[in-house]
């Protein structure tokens, strides 16, 4: 088993939708959060970074952390064509290396 | 601007030929990595690099060797000993210690590399 599991995708919605994505972990040790997006033939870019359980939200994007159930959310309000990409969650614990999902592949259709 | 930059952006190589990609960054980061990227198995790490003149090996750094004489570069070879290496390679960088900051990396574009 993975130490983080993220569905693949590709996950269709229409322009307007919310959407969410998600990832499941199993290491306890996690404390740090993060969603990157990469684009086609891109580098990963940091899209938002949570420390410890909780919600952040940033303009159309809200990150919730649930250590409790090992859970994490990406939600996406009224998504737009460029929000199409692939998204990776990533964490970590204190003091070692960044873990991945395997990325989950959004489109939003106009 | 700030920023890393990885070439070549496409490479194509022979069996039984090593290569090099080539990562400079301009963000005065101390840390810097490599990563791999397959579909559908998410990034995985070669090597790193926290401090000039020293890097450890990553989870998967068989075949592959890296060098950090500036702390502005950190070169990736794949040797002719990676037995499957056609992939995504990403270069990232952070911060180093133990602030916030080391925590969130910043990537390259990626140099996508064929073996023929």
């Amino acid at each position: 088993q993975k130490e983080v599991e993220q569905d693949p995708g590709p996950l269709s919605v229409p322009e307007g939708a919310i959407v969410s994505l998600n990832c499941t972990y199993s290491n306890s040790a996690f404390q740090y959060f993060m969603w990157y997006r990469q684009y086609s033939r891109k580098g990963p870019e940091l899209l938002m970074y949570t420390y410890s359980s909780g919600n952040k939200e940033d303009g159309r994007f809200t990150a919730q952390v649930d250590k409790s159930s090992k859970y994490i959310s990406l939600f996406i309000r009224d998504s737009q064509p460029s929000d199409s990409a692939t998204y990776l969650c990533a964490m970590k614990g204190a003091g070692n290396m960044l873990t991945f999902g395997g990325g989950t592949r959004l489109m939003v259709k106009p | 601007d700030g920023g890393i930059t990885q070439s070549p952006k496409y490479l194509f190589r022979k069996e039984g030929q090593n290569v090099t990609l080539s990562c400079e960054q301009n963000l005065n980061h101390d840390a810097m990595y490599w990563y791999r990227q397959d579909p559908g198995q998410g990034l995985r790490l070669i090597y790193y690099s926290q401090i000039v003149n020293d890097f450890q090996k990553g989870d998967i750094a068989e075949g592959y060797s890296v060098s950090r004489e500036k702390k502005e570069s950190f070169p990736l070879t794949v040797t002719s000993a990676q037995k499957n290496p056609t992939a995504f390679y990403l270069c990232a960088s952070s911060l180093g210690g133990r602030s916030s900051g080391a925590n969130v990396l910043t990537f390259g574009a990626g140099s996508r590399l064929t073996v023929l």
